[in-house]
């Protein structure tokens, strides 16, 4: 099956430092990635779309200055983190659908960040 | 607004016990209710997806099904490799394409 691929999938970082976290699909085209963020024991909340060659749309409450995504090819979307803070600290998973082939939904192995 | 509630939070059974985990959804018009199960640390990994009431899908010990207001997942003599949390999610017809996910189902199976 298609495979998502995330990485790193842990970084511990310095408070106010930033982070990038990378989500490639590797046998399949994605004109869309989602991004989603998950707390211990809690759901997927969705962050924002990534699209390709256009910009991102982020969810309501979703600061788009804090979190950078850039979705520069069909294959690789970025989220940036930017001076991250401990209530940044949170397991960030990717996702990308492959649209031309069986519409499904496949996700990455997600990204720990733990900032101190 | 896409609403999923998954029931129970928490399940344990032993080896071998079948059982159920519902999921209730609302939705505007449904494009796809799907299931995932999520190990610890890791991303959802996909089962199922059902798109219309009525439906049903088979994997191994899993099976899904779908009505206008619901889905089950039933799980028939789980094995603990069967342990971990099941996601449900629901996408919509309304242009978004992101799924809504409910807060999912721990499962522990006790040998």
């Amino acid at each position: 099956g298609a495979v998502v691929s995330q990485h790193p999938s842990w970084v511990i970082c310095k408070s106010g430092t930033s982070v990038k976290i990378e989500c490639r699909s590797l046998d399949f085209q994605a004109t869309t990635m989602f991004w989603y963020r998950q707390f211990p024991k809690q759901s997927l909340m969705l962050m924002a779309t990534s699209n390709e060659g256009s910009k991102a749309t982020y969810e309501q409450g979703v600061e788009k200055d804090k979190f950078l995504i850039n979705h520069a090819s069909l294959t690789l979307s970025t989220l940036t983190v930017t001076s991250a803070h401990p209530e940044d600290s949170s397991f960030y998973i990717c996702s990308a659908q492959d649209i031309l082939n069986t519409g499904e939904l496949f996700f990455g192995e997600g990204s720990r960040l733990t900032v101190l | 607004e896409d609403q999923v509630t998954q029931s129970p939070e928490a399940l344990r059974l032993q080896e071998g016990e079948s059982s159920s985990l519902n999921c209730s959804y609302t939705v505007s018009g449904l494009r796809g209710l799907f299931w995932y199960r999520q190990d610890p640390g890791k991303g959802p990994e996909f089962l199922f997806t059902l798109y219309s009431a009525g439906e049903e899908k088979e994997k191994e010990r899993l099976k899904a099904t779908l009505t206008k207001k619901e889905s089950f997942l039933h799980i028939t003599a789980p094995k603990p490799e069967d342990s971990a949390t099941y996601l449900c999610a629901v996408g919509g017809n309304t242009g978004r394409r992101a799924l809504t996910f409910g807060s999912g189902t721990r499962l522990q199976v006790q040998p």
